[in-house]
């Protein structure tokens, strides 16, 4: 079965802290790597797509990376701020399951 | 340019009874998916459809069923609401099934009572 884990559940740290989340995916042969933002009862809201062929995307203070060979991602967010707290989903795209999704970590961003 | 829209926004049902619930893709997308979201089991994949045609079903049962029509737009029927149908469902609109960013929408609340 795909499975895709997000390592922590949740991080709280204050606001201006650089910060990491962790993904990683069982199987390697993927199409794209998403990462999304949710807000509390919200929809999702796309963040930043790195296609199978590339290392890394980068919009603004976010900046993603994708190590296939070791099936892993990682999303950096610079200078953390509070409007950044929010559930962020790591989504493994290929095969026959459309989307495969993470727990998410669920980030507090304290004033 | 519209995003992808979910109608309705909130749903309340009672055992039993069935519902119906409708994704608006993205103008120009043919692919449309959907997922159920519970607190319990996190995001799961109901099924997914591309030029009218179902191209793939998770896993649940025959009470769930969709359909996509020509216009692209879609719909999922959930029959003989049970209480752990109680969910946030998201459809998300791409241009193609594969390798296409997925745009969400805002999603429908089902509460079943």
């Amino acid at each position: 079965k795909q499975e895709v884990t997000q390592i922590p559940a949740a991080l709280s740290v204050p606001e201006g802290e650089n910060l990491v989340l962790n993904c990683s995916f069982t199987d390697s042969a993927i199409y794209n790597l998403q990462w999304f933002r949710q807000d509390p009862g919200k929809g999702l809201t796309s963040l930043l797509l790195i296609q199978s062929s590339q290392r890394e995307q980068t919009s603004g203070r976010l900046n993603a990376s994708l190590d296939k060979s070791s099936g892993r991602s990682t999303l950096y967010i610079a200078a953390s701020q509070p409007g950044d707290s929010a559930t962020y989903l790591c989504v493994r795209q290929g095969g026959s399951e459309k989307l495969v999704f993470g727990k998410g970590t669920k980030l507090t961003v304290n004033p | 340019k519209a995003g992808v829209t979910q109608t309705p926004r909130y749903l309340i049902k009672t055992r039993g009874q069935q519902v119906t619930l409708s994704c608006s893709p993205i103008s120009g997308h043919r692919s449309v998916s959907w997922y159920q979201q519970t607190p319990g089991q996190g995001l799961q994949f109901l099924f997914e459809y591309f030029s009218e045609t179902q191209r793939n079903k998770g896993n649940f049962p025959g009470r769930f069923s969709g359909r996509q029509f020509s216009n692209s737009r879609s719909e999922m029927n959930v029959s003989t609401l049970e209480l752990g149908d109680s969910a946030l469902y998201l459809c998300a609109s791409s241009l193609a099934p594969a390798n296409t960013e997925a745009f969400f929408g805002q999603g429908t609340r089902l509460t079943v009572v």
